[in-house]
């Protein structure tokens, strides 16, 4: 079946302006989640979602980053006022029950660059 | 809290060569899942392999094993007679049982090169 599908695949935007980025989880996933990775860095949690609770947003690093879920299905994370420092790999992932032994399903990223 | 920590930042092989990548983790639970993820340079990445806290049963797929130790807090990968294919970035990852919402975290990963 179908993976988990992230877009943009590349993002290029000025310093300032505001940037969406898109997931798609693999259908029937309950759980999300959204990582981000700088270059030669590891996977820095962002944001949780997992079915109908509040998401757990203890990763974002500042009140410029949000993100939504619609239901069980796609996300958006959107950076506003976007900084140079945001230039990273933004990275997708999902899992069945979102439960402490699932292993995460990834998408390709989103690499965003900031000029 | 919990932690990860992959020392080697960086490990150049020649091909047929083994190589060990070393993992140690920081958990106050005593259930909790360990995670090794591939990601090659295509980018996405990919899970290999999860132990759970209570079986340190050693395990071999193929030319991969992992070596589980609770006395040492380590979760280490062996790559036997290595190929190039097998050139990536591999990530340590731990997920606690005892945590309301479970997001595992990750070690900053190790790029493996491996050369013909």
């Amino acid at each position: 079946g179908a993976g988990v599908s992230q877009s943009p695949s590349n993002k290029v935007t000025e310093k300032g302006k505001d940037v969406e980025l898109r997931c798609d989880p693999i259908s029937g996933h309950t759980a999300l989640y959204w990582y981000r990775q700088r270059l030669g860095q590891g996977l820095e949690f962002l944001i949780y979602f997992q079915g109908n609770s509040a998401p757990d947003k203890s990763g974002l690093p500042s009140d410029r980053f949000s993100a939504e879920r619609t239901g069980e299905s796609v996300s958006t994370l959107t950076i506003q006022r976007t900084q140079q420092e945001d230039s990273a790999v933004y990275l997708c992932a999902s899992s069945p029950r979102g439960d402490y032994n699932s292993p995460l399903h990834f998408g390709n990223g989103t690499r965003l660059t900031v000029t | 809290a919990q932690k990860v920590t992959q020392a080697q930042t960086e490990i150049s092989v020649v091909e047929k060569e083994d190589v060990t990548l070393d993992c140690v983790y920081e958990t106050r639970d005593t259930t909790y899942y360990l995670f090794w993820y591939k990601q090659p340079p295509s980018g996405e990445l990919v899970f290999l392999i999860r132990r759970n806290s209570f079986d340190e049963q050693n395990e071999i797929s193929g030319r991969y094993s992992w070596n589980f130790q609770k006395s040492t807090s380590s979760f280490n990968f062996t790559i036997t007679a290595s190929q190039v294919v097998d050139s990536a970035v591999y990530f340590c990852a731990l997920s606690e049982a005892g945590r309301g919402s479970y997001i595992p975290t990750f070690g900053r990963g190790t790029s493996l090169i491996v050369h013909p």
